[in-house]
C-alpha cells in the first residue's frame, strides 16, 4: 500500500500556481516524501522530496505541515507541458527503500 | 530520467517466445528497481536488485520471470514463454551506492512490450 493520499485528479489554469494536496497521516519520523510525475506514457520524472522542512527546486516546492501528516506539491507557473499524472509518495525503509506508487492526482493544465 | 538507458524501447514478442529486457542504470548506480505498467494503470513494483543480488522480489510473478543484475552490465528482466498478459510497459530505476531514503531514484524511458 502506497500509504498517502490524493485527490484522482484536478485542473489549472495555464500560468498559474498548481497545488496538489497529498495525505500521509501514517507517516513515521524518518520517512521522506517522495514526489515524482508521469507524463503520458513516459517514465516517471522526480520532482523533489522532503522530511520535515519545506525544500524549492528549480521544478517545484515541496510544503510540508508541521505534524508531517500532509503535504503540498506546487508548481509555481503551471504550463501545459506539466500535465501529467503526478504521485506523492512516502518511501519506506522496512519496505526496503522502494518507492510504491499508488493511483496520483491527474493533472489537466488547460490554457 | 537522466542516464538511465532501457532497450529495446519497443518489443514485440509471439506468444510462448522469450522477452528480455535490459537496463542499464546511471554510471555508478548500483540499486537496481524494475516496475510494471499495465495499459491504463499504476505503476507496480517488481525487484529490487543490488549488484549480483536480488534483495526484493516480492512484485515477481512466481512463474516465468526472472532477473538479474551482474557484477558487469546491465540489469536483465526475462520473461519466458510470454502470454499476452504480459502486455506493459517495464520502466527500471536506478539509485546510487551510497543509497538510503535520501536518495532519489531515477527512471529510463521505458521498454514496451507486446504479445502477439
Amino acid at each position: 500500500d502506497a500509504k498517502t493520499t490524493q485527490p484522482t485528479s484536478m485542473d489549472c489554469a495555464e500560468g498559474r500556481a498548481a497545488n496538489l494536496p497529498c495525505n500521509h497521516s501514517t507517516i513515521s519520523g524518518n520517512e521522506y516524501v517522495y514526489w515524482y510525475r508521469q507524463i503520458h506514457s513516459q517514465g516517471p520524472q522526480y520532482i523533489i522530496h522532503g522530511l520535515k522542512n519545506n525544500e524549492t527546486n528549480e521544478m517545484a516546492s515541496l510544503i510540508i505541515t508541521e505534524d508531517r501528516k500532509s503535504s503540498t506539491l506546487i508548481l509555481p507557473h503551471a504550463t501545459l507541458r506539466d500535465t501529467a499524472v503526478y504521485y506523492c509518495i512516502v518511501r519506506v525503509e522496512a519496505a526496503g527503500n522502494k518507492l510504491t506508487f499508488g493511483g496520483g492526482t491527474r493533472v489537466l493544465v488547460k490554457p | 530520467n537522466a542516464g538511465v538507458m532501457q532497450n529495446p524501447r519497443h518489443l514485440v514478442r509471439r506468444r510462448g517466445q522469450e522477452a528480455r529486457l535490459r537496463c542499464s542504470p546511471v554510471k555508478g548506480h548500483s540499486h537496481v528497481y524494475w516496475y510494471r505498467q499495465l495499459p491504463e494503470e499504476g505503476l507496480k513494483f517488481m525487484v529490487y536488485l543490488q549488484k549480483e543480488n536480488i534483495i526484493d522480489e516480492s512484485g515477481m510473478p512466481k512463474e516465468r520471470f526472472s532477473a538479474e543484475f551482474p557484477k558487469e552490465g546491465p540489469s536483465i528482466l526475462r520473461i519466458q514463454q510470454v502470454v499476452r498478459g504480459d502486455s506493459a510497459a517495464y520502466f527500471c530505476a536506478s539509485s546510487p551506492e551510497s543509497f538510503s531514503l535520501n536518495t532519489e531514484a531515477f527512471f529510463g524511458q521505458g521498454t514496451r512490450l507486446t504479445v502477439v
